[in-house]
């Protein structure tokens, strides 16, 4: 149980593209979903949460207009990056829990983002 | 700030050895801790949780110690297989008041167990 479906895995794309990556929870449904950004042989670092039905919570520094995140449904979230440019270039996670208290996420197996 | 540290950034064990990866964090409002495990071009894999009121939690071959005076935890696992190669990332989370279960990680040890 507790699977995370995320899609695309891999996609490059020219600069000034927008890019749409999907999260899904298969056999759950996730009240809350987080997006994570990963640099290579660094941590993950958490860019937003999202709760279904509300707009996303974005970390210090992480731009609302360049990262849009929709949580449209209780087991489908998305992070669009608008006019990507190679800076954007990344190893992007996403993640999904049942609810509040202490329990754990459950990841998708990410989508490695390259800008050319 | 890095509020979770893994100063570790890799480790060697033999086969049937135990395996030893350590965490340290320093925001006391910490009060639930993870570990994960994970493979190249793949998402993290939930191993095992703590919470700040137990000192100890097994699963297998995988314990969890926590030292909350030192602010500290680690995780054995024992015996180390190949299959146990990945990078493990250690988390914590916050409890303000029941919020969103936000996660700090972190920065990973890759743990290589040689056959």
């Amino acid at each position: 149980g507790a699977v995370v479906s995320q899609h695309p895995s891999w996609v490059i794309c020219k600069s000034g593209t927008s890019v749409k990556i999907e999260c899904r929870s298969l056999d759950f449904q996730a009240t809350t979903m987080f997006w994570y950004r990963q640099f290579p042989k660094q941590s993950l670092m958490l860019m937003a949460t999202s709760n279904e039905g509300s707009k996303a919570t974005y970390e210090q520094g992480v731009e609302k207009d360049k990262f849009l995140i929709n949580h449209a449904s209780l087991t489908l979230s998305t992070l669009t990056v608008t006019s990507a440019h190679p800076e954007d270039s990344s190893f992007y996670i996403c993640s999904a829990t049942v609810g509040l208290g202490n329990q754990p996420q459950h990841f998708g197996d990410g989508t490695r983002l390259s800008i050319l | 700030d890095q509020q979770v540290k893994q100063n570790s950034p890799s480790l060697s064990v033999q086969e049937g050895r135990i395996s030893i990866l350590n965490c340290d964090y320093t925001n006391s409002m910490f009060d639930y801790f993870l570990w994960y495990k994970k493979y190249p071009a793949e998402g993290p894999t939930f191993l095992i949780s703590i919470s700040s009121i137990k000192d100890k939690n097994e699963d297998g071959r995988f314990t969890v110690f926590l030292n909350k005076s030192a602010k500290h935890l680690s995780l054995h696992i024992v015996p180390s297989q190949p299959g146990d190669s990945a990078v493990y990332f250690c988390a914590a989370t916050p409890n303000y008041g029941g919020a969103t279960n936000k996660l700090i990680f972190g920065t990973g040890t890759l743990l290589a167990v040689q056959p």
